[in-house]
């Protein structure tokens, strides 16, 4: 149980288009969700928390407006990176707490490419 | 400055043996410390927990301790396997509720035929 699908799991795009990655509960139901950013040989770097039905929670750095995040219901939450850029090439990867001390199931993981 | 530190980038041990990772911290408070086994390209998979009135947990092949005076965690994988290579990741819990975790960098482990 406790399933997490992420996707897509790599995309290409080009500089100031905007991307979208998806993040579903497959098996069980999810109110909150935690979004993080991954660079080469670096831990993972919270960058928001997104609470279905409620505006998300974004930590201390990571632009909102660039970084829209929607729960829009008990199994789905997405991230869009809106106007992309190469810095914002890097892995990303959603996760949802299960019922046990905030134990993590992650997703796959996306890959983002900005050319 | 809050501080996780895991021991090396990379630990190279021979198959059969034991490997020992470290995690320390610095100005936490940790309720609860979790390993992490991460794949490349990969999301993190989770493998223990422990709790700050624990002193050591198992699982199979992997046992974790957990020293709160010494600020650190150590997490061992006895009989290694070359299946067993993988980045392993420690992460702090200080018990808020839905704040997410926060990892340390990480250790590449490779073991070796």
């Amino acid at each position: 149980g406790a399933v997490v699908s992420q996707h897509p799991s790599w995309v290409i795009c080009k500089s100031g288009t905007s991307v979208k990655i998806e993040c579903r509960s497959l098996d069980f139901q999810a109110t909150t969700m935690f979004w993080y950013r991954q660079f080469p040989k670096q831990s993972l770097m919270l960058m928001a928390t997104s609470n279905e039905g409620s505006k998300a929670t974004y930590e201390q750095g990571v632009e909102k407006d660039k970084f829209l995040i929607n729960h829009a219901s008990l199994t789905l939450s997405t991230l869009t990176v809106t106007s992309a850029h190469p810095e914002d090439s890097s892995f990303y990867i959603c996760s949802a707490p299960r019922a046990q001390a905030n134990v993590l199931t992650f997703g796959a993981g996306s890959r983002l490419t900005v050319l | 400055s809050q501080k996780i530190e895991q021991n090396s980038e990379a630990l190279n041990i021979q198959e059969g043996k034991t490997a020992t990772l470290t995690c320390n911290y610095t100005n936490y408070s940790p309720a609860y410390l979790q390993w992490y086994r991460q794949d490349p390209g990969r999301g993190p998979v989770f493998l223990l927990l422990i709790r700050e009135n624990e002193k050591e947990k198992r699982k199979e092949r992997l046992k974790v301790t957990f020293d709160t005076t010494l600020k650190q965690s150590l997490f061992h994988i006895t009989a290694s396997q070359p299946a067993d290579s993988a980045t392993y990741l420690c992460a702090l819990d200080e018990g808020g509720g839905a704040d997410g975790l926060t990892f340390g960098k990480g250790t590449h482990l490779i073991i070796q035929p």
